[in-house]
């Protein structure tokens, strides 16, 4: 069974660098196929789409986004960190890691199973 | 970078009846594999999203049957064959074949 739990700070002050890390089981990072994603989600509004990572250390970074933010996963295959510099209140909001592996025909597409979020507030 | 477009963006729904949500991307979202990377998710109100449909039309695992997707290309839809109560909450479709983009949800709610 795949579990994913988000973990950080709830309360982060602007220009700060937001550190959150995403702590799973039921599947090694270090398993071809599979990847973390993390979305984050304003109160109110859509999901969007921040940053990926593979087993094989491939990285996709949200184009808008992109030079703000890392992403990383530890040796042991099982955490997987985002980093998010120079934060301001408008990156208030829920943020969610998610799993990413094979679904049909062996194609590795789609977040199918989901954190929790963690909820992050920016402000001074 | 890809744009996705659903509609509507409300949508009230009667118990038993049936309901679809399109979502129109910018570009192609078929890939070289003949897979089409657009996936359909739902987020019950308070929860996590959770995954309805893979690759434009593969039921996830534990999806009812009433959920179908279709389309290709650039045009997708996401049919409910007869609407029960527990599902309403906001619809979104994502595009996975160049970077992620989410569309802007669809909130599904009973008149």
């Amino acid at each position: 069974q795949i579990t994913l739990k988000e973990s950080g700070p709830t309360l982060v002050q602007p220009t700060q660098t937001l550190t959150l890390t995403c702590t799973f089981s039921g599947f090694s990072l270090n398993n071809y196929g599979m990847g973390v994603g993390w979305i984050r989600q304003p109160p109110g509004r859509a999901l969007e789409w921040l940053a990926l990572i593979y087993w094989d250390d491939d990285k996709r970074y949200s184009p808008s986004l992109k030079t703000r933010l890392t992403i990383t996963k530890d040796t042991s295959g099982n955490q997987v960190v985002l980093r998010m510099t120079n934060v301001d209140p408008v990156d208030t909001g829920r943020y969610y890691c998610a799993h990413r592996g094979p679904m049909a025909g062996g194609v590795v597409a789609s977040y199918d199973i989901w954190g929790q979020g963690t909820m992050v507030t920016v402000s001074s | 970078d890809i744009v996705v477009t659903q509609s509507p963006l409300s949508l009230p729904v009667t118990p038993g009846e049936p309901a679809s949500i399109s979502c129109r991307s910018s570009q192609s979202l078929l890939h070289t594999n003949g897979y089409n990377y657009l996936d359909w998710y739902l987020q019950k109100p308070g929860q996590s999203p959770q995954l309805l449909i893979s690759l434009g039309s593969n039921r996830a695992s534990g999806v009812p049957d009433r959920f179908s997707g279709s389309g290709s290309g650039t045009d997708f839809t996401l049919r409910i064959s007869r609407v029960e109560a527990e599902d309403v909450g906001v619809y979104y479709c994502m595009q996975g074949l160049k970077s992620q983009t989410f569309g802007g949800g669809t909130k599904v709610e009973i008149k």
